[in-house]
């Protein structure tokens, strides 16, 4: 089946280093992926889109990549801060949606 | 952008009971979508709310379960009936401006307990 899979074990880093969560997607080729954020007790929020045709797009602090070869995705927090910390879900599109679990990110001062 | 409330924001039922969540959005869209996110699982996909016709559910929902409304353009309504303890869940409701590369944005989510 189609799957989104991301990092299961939460991600604890310094404040100030840079952050790399990973996204692979398995038996499907998404025409473009999703990066969201979500905080307890809060619904997602969008962060980026790239498309498939596009090796890298930049906002900010944030940096996301799209592999078509290797069927994956990497998401970048440079200078990382404590208002960093939160859940990290990535979505690949087909007729909707498939989401990942998301990866927990702990910024530690 | 587009915001969103959903009421209740959180609620513990009894088994056998039924509650309606509401979504409202600031704006006119012509797409709602009303997911599912259990703790441990992904967010899943319950049905898709399009104003003036039959709401569309995904394999494993069906509308006996979840009835939905979509009076108008900016509100719906997803319901759970004949709650049991597997339905406790967060509910959440998004929308998706067309044209705006398919970002969806999310309600703050409804927390539903079933006792």
């Amino acid at each position: 089946s189609q799957k989104i899979e991301q990092n299961s074990e939460a991600l604890n880093i310094q404040e100030g280093k840079t952050a790399t969560l990973t996204c692979n997607y398995t038996n499907y080729s998404p025409a473009y992926l999703q990066w969201y954020r979500q905080d307890p007790g809060r619904g997602p929020v969008f962060l980026l889109l790239i498309r498939e045709n596009e090796k890298e797009k930049r906002k900010e602090r944030l940096k996301v990549t799209f592999d078509t070869t290797l069927k994956q995705s990497l998401f970048h927090i440079t200078a990382s801060q404590p208002a960093d910390s939160a859940t990290y879900l990535c979505a690949g599109n087909n007729r909707k949606l498939i989401w990942g679990l998301g990866t927990s990110l702990a910024v530690n001062p | 952008s587009a915001v969103i409330s959903q009421k209740p924001s959180r609620d513990i039922c009894q088994r056998g009971t039924s509650l309606t969540i509401q979504c409202q959005v600031d704006s006119q869209v012509t797409m709602m979508f009303w997911y599912r996110q259990q703790p441990g699982q992904s967010l899943t996909l319950i049905a898709t709310a399009n104003q003036g016709s039959e709401a569309t559910y995904e394999s494993g929902f069906v509308i006996d379960k979840f009835p939905i409304s979509r009076p108008n353009l900016t509100f719906s309504t997803l319901t759970v009936s004949n709650m049991s303890p597997e339905d406790s869940s967060i509910y959440l409701c998004s929308v998706d401006l067309a044209g705006i590369n398919n970002e969806q944005f999310f309600g703050p989510g409804t927390r539903l307990t079933v006792l």
